[in-house]
C-alpha cells in the first residue's frame, strides 16, 4: 500500500492519559498535514511540516499538543493530559509540492473517556 | 482569513436527478479542491481547480471554478446510490486547506 498510513486507527483513552499517533507519509512527499475533524464538521488544520521543518501551528494546537517530523520522514502528533474536548478523528495527509493535491490517510479516532 | 461556505449542508435527492452543490469562498484561494468523505472512512480527492473557468469532469461529476465571484460547483448528473457521501471544498492558501462544512448526500433508489 503507497498511500498515507496512520496508526492506530482508533484509540480510547482515560482524560488526563497521554496520547500519540504516528503518520507515514508517501514515501516521495515532503510535505505532510495534521488536521482534526470533529463530528458533522470539515477538517481544520492543525500543523504543516515542509521536510522535518515545522512551519506552522494552528491556534488550535495548544501547548498540549506537540507534533514531530525526524528526519522528514514519519511524524508523530502526541497530545498530553488528553481532555474529553480532544476527542476528534486526526487525520495526516502529504503533498509532494505547493499546489499538488494533498492525500490524506484513514485517520486516527481519539475517544477521550 | 480564507473562510470556505458550503450549501446545501444536506441534500437528499432521487435516483437520476441532478443537482449542484454550491461552495463560496471568503478571500482569494490560490486554489480549489473537492473531496468525497464516505462515513468513518477518509477523504478521497476528487478534483483540484488551479485558475479561472476551469472545469473537471469524472462520470457524473463535474467541478467548476469562478474566482471573479470565488465560487466553485459540483454538479452531480443522474444521480445514482453509489454517490452517497459528504462532499466537502477546500480553499488554499500556499499550503494551508481551509475546508467547508461538508454537503452530505443521500441519492433515494
Amino acid at each position: 500500500d503507497t498511500g498515507v498510513s496512520q496508526n492506530p486507527r482508533h484509540k480510547i483513552t482515560k482524560r488526563g492519559q497521554n496520547v500519540t499517533f504516528r503518520c507515514d507519509p508517501i514515501s516521495e512527499h515532503n510535505r505532510l498535514y495534521w488536521y482534526r475533524q470533529t463530528l458533522g464538521q470539515g477538517p481544520e488544520f492543525l500543523t504543516y511540516f515542509q521536510n522535518e521543518a515545522q512551519l506552522e501551528k494552528s491556534r488550535l494546537l495548544s501547548d498540549r499538543f506537540s507534533a514531530e517530523r525526524p528526519k522528514g520522514s514519519f511524524s508523530t502528533l502526541e497530545i498530553q493530559r488528553t481532555e474529553q474536548g480532544d476527542s476528534a478523528m486526526y487525520l495526516c495527509a502529504s503533498s509532494l509540492a505547493r499546489g499538488d493535491e494533498a492525500f490524506f490517510g484513514q485517520g486516527t479516532r481519539l475517544t477521550v473517556v | 482569513e480564507l473562510k470556505v461556505e458550503q450549501n446545501p449542508l444536506f441534500l437528499s435527492m432521487q435516483e437520476g436527478k441532478n443537482y449542484t452543490i454550491y461552495c463560496n469562498y471568503s478571500t482569494t484561494s490560490d486554489r480549489l479542491y473537492w473531496y468525497r468523505q464516505d462515513p468513518g472512512k477518509s477523504l478521497e480527492s476528487l478534483f483540484v481547480l488551479l485558475s479561472n473557468g476551469a472545469v473537471k469532469q469524472e462520470g457524473r461529476l463535474m467541478a467548476s471554478l469562478d474566482t471573479k465571484a470565488r465560487l466553485s460547483t459540483l454538479h452531480i448528473t443522474a444521480a445514482v446510490h453509489d454517490l452517497s457521501a459528504t462532499y466537502f471544498c477546500a480553499g488554499a492558501r500556499t499550503y494551508k486547506y481551509i475546508f467547508g462544512t461538508g454537503t452530505r448526500l443521500k441519492v433515494l433508489a
